[in-house]
């Protein structure tokens, strides 16, 4: 079974444009999380989807968005870019049955850079 | 409001060594803990998952404890082999808080041959 696929694996952006990261979950898996991984703030959580609905959201400004196709694939927008969204982006997928949330498993990463 | 920490920040042991690396949570209303490796410049790798009703879990040279009441876990490893040199990283789920993991800083482990 593939694991947790996303594309692209390495980007550079300027200050001010906008950027889409793309996430397909483990077949069968309906959640996906993002996360945020700098240096100094660790990991942090940014949002998660489950059936097309987003579900959770962590603390993070308006211009980072998300969305969930039937699919269960995922994308991430983040608008405005700012020098400090330099990060690594991970996305995750969870498999959740009869409502039990099982263990979340990660793809390799979007290494964003923004001049 | 959770937090999660890992001490040490770092440890250097010798090859061949046992050890034990520490995640505590303020908050113990937690709905499962994950133990995870993080290769320099890589994703996670899920190792353990532990429910909260569980109070261990086993897999190869790792074994991982949790005590929800004193808001710790440990992750054992046994026999370390220089393979194993990456940074551990613990997380917690709150209850009601599906997807969302609060992670530890992690231990930064050199496996020295």
């Amino acid at each position: 079974k593939a694991g947790v696929t996303q594309t692209p694996r390495y980007l550079i952006k300027t200050r001010g444009q906008q950027v889409t990261l793309s996430c397909s979950p483990i077949s069968g898996h309906r959640s996906v999380s993002w996360y945020q991984q700098t240096p100094g703030q660790g990991l942090q959580f940014l949002f998660e989807y489950f059936s097309e609905t987003q579900r959770n959201k962590g603390n993070f400004p308006g211009r980072f968005s998300g969305r969930q196709f039937s699919n269960s694939r995922s994308e991430m927008n983040v608008s405005t870019l700012e020098l400090g969204d330099s990060a690594l982006y991970l996305c995750a997928s969870s498999l959740e049955l009869a409502g039990v949330y099982n263990e979340q498993f990660f793809g390799p990463g979007t290494r964003l850079t923004v001049l | 409001k959770q937090e999660v920490t890992q001490i040490p920040a770092a440890l250097s042991v010798p090859e061949g060594e046992n050890l034990v690396l520490n995640c505590s949570f303020t908050d113990s209303a937690i709905y499962n803990l994950q133990w995870f490796r993080q290769d320099p410049g890589k994703g996670l790798t899920s190792l353990l998952l532990i429910q909260s009703s569980q109070r261990e879990q086993t897999s190869g040279r790792l074994n991982a404890s949790l005590d929800k009441s004193s808001g710790r876990s440990t992750l054992y490893i046994a026999a370390s082999q220089p393979g194993d040199s990456a940074t551990y990283l613990c997380a917690v789920i709150n209850g009601g808080s599906q997807g969302n993991l609060i992670f530890g800083k992690g231990t930064k482990l050199s496996v020295k041959p």
